[in-house]
């Protein structure tokens, strides 16, 4: 299994609160994303990163905003969570741009809910 | 029109059967495909890449019709095992550095 780790893996949080998930890696691949799994939207993507302090915007990026200071951590911050905002969050990675076909690898998830 | 659309299912299957998944996609100029197989409350896990010209991985087969755009899945003598939520993922050459997932098609083999 590729080396992702996703911290928190459970939290509930309170409607208004900032959030951040963390997920950290150690196979030193260049790319990096975060994804929302919700029942009947599948995965979308919220942001992606190409590169250390290179980020840019997916589908569904409002209301969230990430960080990447080194290579092996990309973070995903909700400034103040909505209850919208409960869903199951992973992060992913792969060592070149996942649109050329390069195989990318997910972590275990981050279940995210918010009262 | 969702850009990547599967039936959700479930499919309810005996153990030994063979089963078929279809997934649409929108985009003709799409350049690659995979089927991803995501346990229940575990990550997505690449599953195969889908080629022009078909191919196979055991009892699994991925088929690929560009003019009609869809790919297929097919699983032949369903194990237990293979009880899972099977993902049609798209790379829609858009500039967009990630790929497009399908909502999933849930397969239940039962015993």
């Amino acid at each position: 299994d590729a080396g992702i780790t996703q911290s928190p893996r459970h939290k509930v949080t309170e409607t208004g609160t900032p959030v951040t998930l963390r997920c950290h890696q150690t196979e030193n691949h260049r790319y990096m994303y975060w994804y929302r799994q919700d029942p009947g939207h599948g995965l979308r993507l919220i942001h992606y990163s190409y590169g250390v302090k290179d980020t840019d915007k997916g589908e569904v990026s409002d209301g969230y905003s990430v960080s990447r200071s080194k290579t092996e951590d990309f973070l995903l911050t909700l400034e103040s969570a909505t209850s919208s905002q409960t869903s199951v969050y992973f992060c992913a990675i792969s060592e070149s741009a996942a649109e050329g076909g390069n195989t990318i690898y997910f972590g275990e998830g981050s279940w995210l809910t918010v009262v | 029109r969702k850009e990547v659309e599967q039936d959700p299912g479930p499919f309810n299957v005996p153990e030994g059967a063979t089963v078929a998944f279809n997934c649409t996609y929108s985009n003709s100029a799409s350049q690659s495909f995979f089927w991803y197989r995501q346990d229940c409350r575990k990550e997505p896990k690449l599953l195969m890449s889908v080629y022009s010209s078909g191919n196979e991985d055991g009892r699994f087969t991925a088929q690929l019709n560009r003019a009609s755009q869809y790919i297929s899945l097919l699983i032949r003598d369903s194990k237990l095992s293979d009880s899972a939520t099977y993902l049609c993922v798209v790379n829609f050459y858009t500039g967009r550095r990630a790929l497009t997932f399908g909502s999933g098609t849930r397969l239940q083999v039962q015993p």
